[in-house]
């Protein structure tokens, strides 16, 4: 059982380049979520999906996109990165949105 | 707004010593969840412990167990005979669904 999964773990872009980090959950929750985590500061969610076929914006979405594939997998796109995008990323995944909320190990992405 | 505030940037606790953590917090609402995070240099964010609101008696997990004050609205930590793996970030959350609220963290060095 290995939880919430996250792939790649570092990942470094050039401005302008896309990339799509990927999530999987093996817990057969309902909800999941994208965070990020900048230098102290706790995180903050960009997007979330409550149920399989529904996503819906966070605090932070602009410059992101997400597509919930099945149950288990919840996947973020950046279509155009920015400096301002450098983070670590953290997926994490609830029974219920009312849930207590499980977390991957994290992407750290540097956009130069 | 709810907002989640640690006033303790770092702390520092011996070995074997108890330590304790501060959170205040900031909501209207009556039933709500509060959460302690660890982050390691490993990234990973690991749940330490949970409290309901509604819930008189203060959650305990092992050595970790909190100080609940709803009317204050304080949520403490204290780590009791701390070892060296405790050494981390913590963060105390604040559940509004369908978002976590984050602290800015506490950095607890265990000194041996």
């Amino acid at each position: 059982n290995a939880g919430v999964t996250q792939t790649p773990k570092f990942q470094v872009l050039k401005t302008g380049q896309s990339m799509t980090l990927q999530c999987a959950q093996d817990m057969n929750h309902n909800s999941m979520y994208w965070y990020r985590q900048d230098p102290g500061m706790g995180l903050r969610l960009i997007y979330y999906s409550a149920s399989e076929g529904t996503t819906d914006k966070g605090e932070v979405p602009n410059g992101y996109n997400v597509s919930r594939l099945n149950k288990r997998e919840f996947s973020l796109r950046l279509e155009s990165a920015a400096p301002s995008q450098t983070s670590v990323y953290f997926c994490a995944s609830s029974e219920r949105t009312w849930d207590t909320q499980y977390f991957g190990p994290g992407t750290r992405l540097t956009v130069l | 707004a709810q907002t989640v505030t640690q006033s303790q940037p770092e702390m520092s606790v011996q070995e074997a010593e108890t330590v304790t953590l501060s959170c205040t917090y900031d909501t209207s609402e009556s039933d709500y969840y509060l959460f302690w995070y660890k982050q390691p240099p490993s990234r990973q964010m690991i749940l330490v412990i949970r409290q309901e609101a509604y819930k008189q008696q203060n959650a305990t997990e092992n050595r970790f167990s909190v100080n609940f004050q709803k009317a204050a609205k304080s949520f403490s930590l204290k780590i009791s005979d701390s070892q060296l793996g405790d050494a981390a970030m913590y963060f105390c959350a604040y559940r509004r669904v369908p978002k976590l609220v984050f602290g800015k963290g506490t950095k607890l060095t265990v000194n041996p």
